[in-house]
């Protein structure tokens, strides 16, 4: 199967900063890579589909980015509601995958 | 947009079985693949099934493969996973999700609150 790897597992940033996280396969994904973001006690929800496609009522400030195995989510400035964990998740064959999760707290 | 509301998690003895339900509302049911995906407390996501709109077709991970089994039943708009030979590694919050399309692209658009399934050793 393919192996996600994101890091970091924590991003530590003040609101108002940027933030880049990043996700590489351990075999090319194409662009079939998804990012979603959990908050705590919450479920999860999609962000971006297939690299850079951002999902319904997601804010601009949300970008994807890459192909092939290496990829990037990018927030261009961290609103408070944004701390949270965020994952990969491949679906270029099955089974899919998701990564391990980036934390994105407070400093 | 579509609702979903999974039911029927709760304690079981290891080697025990389970069966979850997810009711969907607010769409053609049919017309969506949908999935389960699991997290084990403080752990991170596991895809471990999913299936067309149809029921025709059903994928499953490793890790629950010829234990689990993932059903619909597009009249009732009802989604179903029946586990058996339960083990304390299945202890976990199990999310149905609803996908972009009939077939299954897992890109999980929509997603229920979830249902604990606690397995005692």
């Amino acid at each position: 199967e393919i192996v996600l790897t994101q890091f970091p597992a924590t991003l530590s940033l003040s609101p108002g900063e940027r933030a880049t996280l990043s996700c590489r396969a351990s075999q090319s994904v194409y662009s079939y890579l998804a990012w979603y973001q959990q908050k705590p006690g919450q479920t999860p929800r999609l962000l971006i589909y297939d690299a850079l496609n951002r999902a319904t009522g997601i804010p601009a400030r949300f970008s994807g980015s890459g192909s092939g195995t290496d990829f990037t989510l990018t927030i261009s400035s961290l609103e408070p509601e944004d701390f949270a964990v965020y994952y990969c998740q491949h679906r270029s064959k099955w089974p899919q995958t998701f990564g391990q999760g980036t934390k994105v707290e407070i400093k | 947009e579509v609702q979903l509301l999974e039911s029927g998690g709760g304690l079981v003895q290891s080697g025990g079985s389970l069966r979850l339900s997810c009711a969907a509302s607010g769409s053609t049911f049919s017309n969506r693949a949908m999935s389960w995906v699991r997290q084990a407390p403080g752990k991170g996501l596991e895809w471990i099934s999913a299936i067309s709109g149809s029921g025709g077709s059903t994928y499953y991970a490793e890790s629950v493969k010829g234990r689990f089994t993932i059903s619909r039943d597009n009249s009732k708009n009802t989604l179903y996973l029946h586990m058996n030979s339960l083990g304390p590694e299945d202890t976990a919050v199990y999310y149905c999700a609803a996908d972009f399309f009939a077939e299954p692209a897992v890109i999980l658009e929509y997603w229920g609150q979830g249902t604990l399934v606690t397995v005692a050793s």
